[in-house]
């Protein structure tokens, strides 16, 4: 069974700049949840894809956005990038159709840094 | 009110002890609760879910729910140094029909020799 995967694993932007991320659910899940988390906070939900359409979203503005892929991988997008945006961004993937698994896998996260 | 709450700690037990890590919500409706451990540099690793009022064990790890209290537990026996981490809480909080998956800001743990 592979587990979630992420890419890259660093990335060094600047100022309004546009980043784009991505993630590889593990295998047989069909949800991808993306978080950002700074240091010493918990992971903060910026929104979930269920079969290739946004179900559910955190508080984050437009700039934040993301896509599905039939094969369940997923991107985060994020425009006009700002200092505040330099953060630990993980992917969770779950399988919602069945009974309690909606557990989550996490990736090992991809690290933005925003000059 | 934040919607999830932990206690950041840091928690320092010794080796071999109990270590209790405590969680409190926000919103009545939670049905779904989460413990994940986060190593300095990692990502969070899921140790157990919880979905009915009671005590759920898997190994050396006990979760407790009280949903009229609002109030979910993780108990860790003959606790290692392997366990000094800190612990998530995660409720999934109800919004709209669907969910939004709530992390506390975690309890930091130090297991002493």
């Amino acid at each position: 069974e592979t587990g979630v995967t992420q890419s890259p694993t660093h990335l060094i932007k600047t100022r309004g700049q546009q980043v784009t991320l991505r993630c590889s659910s593990q295998s047989g899940h069909n949800t991808v949840s993306w978080y950002q988390q700074a240091l010493g906070q918990g992971p903060q939900f910026i929104f979930q894809y269920y079969r290739e359409e946004e179900n559910g979203r955190g508080n984050f503005p437009p700039r934040f956005s993301g896509l599905q892929f039939p094969n369940y991988s997923s991107e985060l997008n994020v425009n006009a990038l700002e200092l505040d945006d330099s953060a630990l961004y993980l992917c969770a993937s779950s399988h919602l159709d069945r009974e309690s698994l909606d557990e989550q896998f996490f990736g090992p996260g991809t690290r933005l840094t925003v000059l | 009110q934040k919607e999830v709450e932990q206690n950041s700690g840091p928690l320092s037990v010794p080796e071999g002890a109990i270590a209790s890590l405590n969680c409190t919500y926000s919103d009545r409706g939670s049905q779904s609760f989460f413990w994940y451990r986060q190593y300095s540099g990692k990502s969070p690793e899921l140790i157990m879910s919880i979905y009915s009022n009671g005590d759920k064990e898997d190994g050396r790890f006990t979760a407790q729910l009280n949903k009229a209290s609002q109030y979910v537990s993780l108990l860790i026996r003959d606790s290692q140094p392997s366990d000094s981490a800190t612990y998530l809480c995660a409720v999934n909080i109800p919004s709209g029909g669907s969910y939004i998956p709530t992390f506390g800001r975690g309890t930091s743990l130090i297991v002493h020799p």
